[in-house]
């Protein structure tokens, strides 16, 4: 059965800490991976990862992909408190109808 | 501007009540996604549709049902069959190929 973990499942941080968020899984055929942030409602998409592109940087985001080992991390650097939500992860198989999301992380960081 | 609009942004219905969801989308996506969100846990899909007049049954999908009559409207209703139906529901569609979701601002049901 495909599977998505994140960990850790909640995290506290300092404004200004730097702080990596691990999503690891089992797909079947995996196709490629996704992170997104949700603050309230809507997730907004941060980043996609494949096979060709294991290596993603926005800013004081970034991510990367190790298929050998089948997890992603998604870094952010000098955390400000708009970084303050819960960070998704999800797996597309080759198929590529169906994504497969991991619980998410909530994080949140203080002044 | 181009988006996913779900309405109603809240909902409240007495048990034993059906519910309909909106999503309507202007992106011209094919693929559609219906996810229920409920606290501690992630997305989980309850019906996704890749074209339309066609669906199919995500992991969660007894007590909902949904139509695609048009490529812009996916339509989602809860029926008193759901036993549990209080979540924050999201509504997606995809770009083409190995696009990323969209979602739309998601509709936030509470069963009295």
């Amino acid at each position: 059965e495909d599977k998505v973990v994140q960990s850790p499942l909640s995290l506290v941080v300092h404004e200004g800490d730097t702080v990596t968020l691990n999503c690891s899984y089992e797909v079947t055929n995996f196709r490629s991976l996704l992170w997104y942030k949700q603050e309230k409602k809507a997730p907004t998409f941060l980043f996609m990862l494949t096979s060709s592109g294991i290596e993603k940087k926005s800013g004081r985001l970034s991510s990367i992909l190790d298929k050998k080992e089948l997890f992603s991390i998604l870094n952010i650097t000098a955390t400000q408190t708009g970084d303050s939500a819960v960070y998704l992860c999800a797996v597309v198989p080759n198929t590529g109808n169906q994504f497969y999301f991991g619980t998410g992380t909530s994080l949140t960081v203080i002044p | 501007d181009g988006g996913i609009t779900q309405s109603p942004k809240y909902l409240f219905r007495k048990e034993g009540q059906n519910v309909t969801l909106s999503c309507e989308q202007n992106l011209n996506h094919d693929a559609m996604y219906w996810y229920r969100q409920d606290p501690g846990q992630g997305l989980r899909l309850i019906y996704y549709s890749q074209i339309v007049n066609d669906f199919q049954k995500g992991d969660i999908a007894e007590g909902y049902s949904v139509s695609r009559e048009k490529k812009e409207s996916f339509p989602l209703t809860v029926t008193s069959a759901q036993k549990n139906p209080t979540a924050f529901y999201l509504c997606a569609s995809k770009s083409p190929g190995a696009g990323e979701l969209f979602f739309g601002e998601g509709s936030r049901l509470t069963v009295l």
